[in-house]
């Protein structure tokens, strides 16, 4: 059972570009999501977050929406650039979980140069 | 801090034998997650310890998976026997819980078992 579903494993966009990078939830109980970047060879490395009571946080380049009736967030990278070519991850938490941390399968971003 | 620390980085194991990985969480964090990246899966929660308390040992594949927290500093997952399907990447997180917080990865254990 995914509670947190990433559907594209790769997405490909030129330098210069958006990313937009699509997560989906199936628990309506969750109360934060989070975006995590990760390196080969590397642990993921949070990046950014948003309440479940907001649906925009910005932060930089990176934007994150939130459509809680659709259970649906989106990353945005604008610009894109090479440096950001990783897998992203999308991750879910809530009290009544207990806090602990479902993460989608990954989504890997190529950015061209 | 040195961040979270895993031991060893790579492990390669005969089929059937012991393996333990080992976790260091950043001080003064008082939630530890195990986690194991697949291809096909993602990155899946083994088991979540909170104050050095099992609070969700769910993902847990089977009776051969298992993991302490002895104390604060210091975590081991342990698979006996190890089959040749547990290959994958195993990731020790900690974090401060509070309502979004972010969780801290080591490096992971690459663990192959031939």
């Amino acid at each position: 059972d995914q509670q947190v579903k990433q559907n594209s494993p790769s997405l490909s966009v030129q330098e210069g570009r958006i990313s937009i990078l699509n997560c989906d939830y199936t628990n309506s109980m969750f109360d934060y999501f989070l975006w995590y970047k990760k390196y080969p060879a590397e642990g993921p490395t949070f990046l950014i977050s948003i309440s479940s009571i907001k649906d925009k946080n910005e932060d930089g380049r990176f934007t994150v929406f939130l459509n809680k009736s659709a259970k649906h967030l989106s990353l945005h990278i604008v610009p894109s650039q090479p440096g950001d070519s990783a897998v992203y991850f999308c991750a879910a938490s809530g009290r009544t979980g207990g806090f602990k941390t479902i993460f989608g399968a990954g989504t890997r971003l190529f950015v061209k140069a | 801090d040195a961040g979270v620390i895993q031991s060893p980085r790579h492990e390669v194991t005969e089929m059937g034998q012991e393996v333990t990985l080992r976790c260091k969480p950043i001080s003064g964090h008082n939630s530890l997650f195990w986690y194991r990246q697949t291809m096909m899966r993602g990155l899946e929660l083994l088991i979540y310890f909170n104050n050095n308390v099992p609070i969700d040992d769910s993902g847990m594949p089977e009776d051969r998976f298992s993991a302490k927290m002895p104390n604060a500093s210091f975590s081991t997952l342990k698979i006996q026997p190890s089959e040749p399907r547990d290959s994958a990447v195993y990731f020790c997180a900690s974090s401060w819980e509070r309502e979004g917080g972010e969780a801290f990865f080591g490096q992971g254990t690459r663990l192959t078992v031939v």
